[in-house]
């Protein structure tokens, strides 16, 4: 009865290099969102995926982020070419899907994956 | 599109005292409401939740949340503080389009004295 599974749990990059971030849903979870929570800061939301779709990405920055949620596998947030103002904590959480509509199941979080930029 | 408020950016309470935690939301439909906690270097934690019926919802870890239509708030409630309470916790409202999404709250930072 796994959670959502994030990994790695801290990542620790230069600038200009990439990162990529998994997420693995809750069983039988077919919808993912990623946020991101600076320090002292509330979680923004960055993308919300389905299986090979991208439902809304209306929170992930234009350039050198993307999302993807492959038909098998886990879920990668890509971040390329990293700066210092990407450390952050990234958080994935996957969700049923709604009863005749959507955002309206609770979302399961992971712990987060936290990323240094140095 | 729905907005989640929560006025509070810290509160202090000793142990064994009340809490109540604000939440206003703002949408034009009737919300799905929840209240999640975050403990430090933890993901998030679903306390609870409503969707409809008694707008008085039981919790995990004895908390309670009330849904009050007419001042669009849903306001976190626990009897008595224990140490272990001591975290970060954001209201969320959801919606019933399709491709909205939650909307969470700056968060609430509770500290207790013991």
């Amino acid at each position: 009865n796994a959670g959502v599974m994030q990994n790695p749990r801290h990542l620790v990059r230069r600038r200009g290099q990439e990162a990529r971030l998994r997420c693995s849903p809750m069983k039988g979870h077919s919808h993912v969102y990623w946020y991101r929570q600076l320090p002292e800061e509330g979680l923004k939301f960055m993308v919300y995926l389905q299986k090979e779709n991208i439902i809304d990405e209306s929170g992930m920055p234009k350039e050198r982020f993307s999302a993807e949620f492959p038909k098998e596998g886990p879920s990668i947030l890509r971040i390329q070419q990293v700066v210092r103002g990407d450390s952050a904590a990234y958080f994935c959480a996957s969700s049923a899907p709604g009863q005749g509509g959507y955002s309206n199941q609770p979302q399961h979080f992971g712990d987060g994956t936290r990323l240094s930029i140095l | 599109a729905q907005s989640v408020t929560q006025p509070d950016i810290h509160i202090t309470v000793s142990e064994g005292a009340s809490l109540e935690l604000r939440c206003n939301y703002s949408y034009g439909a009737t919300p799905y409401l929840f209240w999640y906690v975050q403990s430090p270097g933890q993901g998030l934690q679903l306390l609870l939740k409503y969707f409809s019926g008694d707008t008085l919802v039981q919790g995990i870890k004895g908390f309670e949340a009330e849904f009050k239509r007419s001042q669009s708030s849903f306001n976190l409630r626990k009897p008595s503080v224990h140490w272990s309470d001591a975290a970060e916790y954001f209201c969320a409202v959801g919606a019933e389009n399709y491709g909205q999404n939650f909307v969470f709250g700056p968060g609430t930072r509770l500290s207790v004295l013991p």
